[in-house]
Parts: structure tokens; C-alpha cells; sequence
């Protein structure tokens, strides 16, 4: 099993141009989230899905779309990038509740918006 | 909303010796409480857990201890090792969302 992955590893975008992180999870895990992560602020949850077809706002949301048309793919959209989208960014997923919480984490997306 | 504070943002040990941190939350409702270690430039992975109806858990040189009723939970690392030096993160989770403390960094001296 790959786990958790995301693609690309890195990426450099100017002001106002759009693109697409893939998350993609071979765990058969219903819940899907999207972090980003910026120096000393920890992680901050921007969406996140409970299963195909739905998605959710967490606490970061603004700029961002989603979407779940697939249960093991989870895709965040930046629609016009802003250097304040400058961050790391990581796919996670899960079981539903009732199997247990334990979030795994893909290994990071690192975005620089110039 | 939940709000999760961790403190402190950065520990400096010598090896051998124990390490504490400690994380609040806001939300009497929150359940779980992982923690996550993340080394330089890799993905976090979760190092141990716990639930809201266990005060104590512990797995080899790591526990953690949770007070619901002042709403504290705390990570120890007993004899520490230079390979310990990472950073550790808090959470806390209602309703399957994480919600993450701002991070430790935790330095192990030989």
C-alpha cells in the first residue's frame, strides 16, 4: 500500500495563476482533509470530506475549492493564487468514526505564490 | 469553535532526561487527543492517543495524561534520545475534525 500521496511535491506559481493538489488514498478511508501548514502556526484544516461526493469548510477555507468525485481522491483548487497561499500543504484521511479517528498524512506539497 | 493552546513552542533537553508538553483545549465536547511528531521536512505521523474516557495511556517511553474536568493534556517522553528531536503537535478532535496545537520543537543534547 502507497498510504497517503500527494502530488506535486513542490510547486511555484505567480499572483492570479490557478492549480490543483491531488491527494490520493489506497486505505479505502471515508473522511479526507486538506492542512496547510505555515511556521509556528501548526496545522489548519482548510476542507475536508466525509465521503464521496461531500465536502466541508474547516477553519481556513477562503480561496480554496474541493472536490470528492472519487472516494480515494480528494482535490484542493487554489482559483487564483495569492502570495498569502505560500505554505506546505497536506492531504490526510481516515476511517470513519466508528473504526477509528487515527488521521495519516500524505507527505506535502510545498507551495511558493510569487 | 475549538481552540487548542500548546506550550512550550520550543524545549531544549539533555539526553537521557524527561520532556513534558502540554497542550489545553476549549471544547468540553472534544474526545481525542492524538499527537503527532514531524521531523524536518517530513509528513506528521502519530506517535500516540488517547480517549476522553482514559485518563492515562502510555506506550514504552511515551505517555500522555488527560484531565477532562480542567481540560489539560500533557505528552512525556521518558529517557530521551537524540532521535526524539522533532517537533510534536497537540490536537484535539470533535466530530472527526483535528484541530492542532502551534507545535513544540524539542531539541535532545547528547
Amino acid at each position: 500500500n502507497a498510504g497517503v500521496t500527494q502530488t506535486p511535491k513542490f510547486r511555484v506559481l505567480k499572483t492570479g495563476q490557478s492549480m490543483t493538489l491531488l491527494c490520493a488514498q489506497d486505505m479505502n478511508h471515508e473522511y479526507m482533509y486538506w492542512y496547510r501548514q505555515d511556521p509556528g502556526m501548526g496545522l489548519r484544516l482548510i476542507h475536508y470530506s466525509v465521503g464521496e461526493g461531500t465536502t466541508a469548510k474547516g477553519e481556513v477555507p477562503d480561496g480554496y475549492n474541493v472536490s470528492r468525485l472519487k472516494k480515494q481522491n480528494f482535490l484542493l483548487g487554489l482559483e487564483s493564487a495569492a502570495p498569502s497561499q505560500t505554505s506546505v500543504y497536506f492531504c490526510a484521511s481516515s476511517y470513519s468514526r466508528d473504526r477509528g479517528e487515527t488521521q495519516y498524512f500524505g507527505p506535502g506539497t510545498r507551495l511558493l505564490v510569487l | 469553535g475549538e481552540n487548542v493552546e500548546q506550550h512550550p513552542s520550543t524545549l531544549s533537553v539533555q539526553e537521557g532526561d524527561s520532556a513534558v508538553i502540554k497542550c489545553t483545549y476549549s471544547d468540553s465536547a472534544s474526545n481525542y487527543f492524538p499527537w503527532y511528531k514531524q521531523e524536518l521536512g517530513k509528513r506528521p505521523q502519530l506517535i500516540i492517543d488517547i480517549r476522553s474516557n482514559v485518563g492515562e495511556k502510555k506506550d514504552q517511553r511515551i505517555a500522555v495524561t488527560l484531565n477532562k474536568t480542567a481540560k489539560h493534556f500533557s505528552l512525556h517522553i521518558t529517557e530521551t534520545q537524540p532521535e526524539d528531536s522533532a517537533v510534536y503537535f497537540c490536537a484535539a478532535s470533535l466530530s472527526y475534525k483535528l484541530i492542532f496545537g502551534s507545535g513544540t520543537r524539542l531539541l535532545v543534547r547528547p
